[in-house]
């Protein structure tokens, strides 16, 4: 069966421009997370999906940082007017259940952005 | 939620077993103890988890103490496909799931 998906794997934009970033979990996962990781930095966590709806937003760095979930599948990262410091992996995580126990997260490769 | 505390690197020889310890002394009874490895260029792997008892299974074993403060992840017999970041994370007292990631072991297997 197929995997997370995440597209692109490499995005080069422009400081300043919009960027969007999508996910597709694996079908039938109904909580959906996104990290990123920095040049030399751990994982960080961003924000977490139950469905369509997000409980959890407290990694978003900042209000230029948003994100949703339609049909309880796809999902979509979008940073706007980005910074040179928003250059990282951004990775995305699903799970059958979005619990602290037994929730076993399946990981994109990842989206590699580039901010010049 | 509890901080998980590793070395950050280890070296180990090719076909012999892979020790890596964590340390959780605040974990609470309820939280897991997950591992996942990050092999260069690629998203993390999940490996292991427990609660209390030992776990095994077709990638490793998971060993943890009594009284929970600390776990050892055994890679049998270690392959150089298995270099990677190897991190050792508690659930934590969030009932979303979120990891939080600290720096992991990186694990280096030499021919």
């Amino acid at each position: 069966g197929a995997g997370v998906s995440q597209s692109p794997s490499n995005k080069v934009t422009e400081k300043g421009k919009d960027v969007e970033l999508r996910c597709d979990p694996i079908s039938g996962h109904t909580a959906l997370y996104w990290y990123r990781q920095s040049l030399g930095q751990g994982l960080e966590f961003l924000i977490y999906f139950q469905g369509n709806s997000a409980p959890d937003k407290s990694g978003l760095p900042s209000d230029r940082f948003s994100a949703e979930r339609t049909g309880g599948s796809v999902s979509t990262l979008t940073i706007q007017r980005t910074q040179q410091e928003d250059s990282a992996v951004y990775l995305c995580a699903s799970s059958l259940v979005g619990t602290a126990g037994k929730n076993i997260q399946y990981f994109g490769a990842g989206t590699r952005l580039s901010v010049l | 939620d509890a901080k998980t505390t590793q070395p950050p690197s280890m070296d180990c020889a090719e076909g012999r077993a892979a020790n890596l310890p964590c340390n959780h002394s605040t974990i609470s009874g309820n939280e897991y103890v997950y591992w996942y490895r990050q092999i260069h260029s690629q998203g993390p792997q999940y490996i292991i988890h427990g609660l209390k008892n030992n776990e095994t299974n077709e990638m490793a074993s998971l060993i943890i103490t009594e009284d929970r403060k600390s776990s050892t992840l055994i890679l049998p017999h270690a392959t150089l496909r298995d270099t990677a970041v190897y991190y050792c994370i508690s659930s934590g007292s969030s009932n979303t799931g979120k990891l939080i990631f600290g720096q992991g072991t990186t694990l280096q297997v030499k021919p």
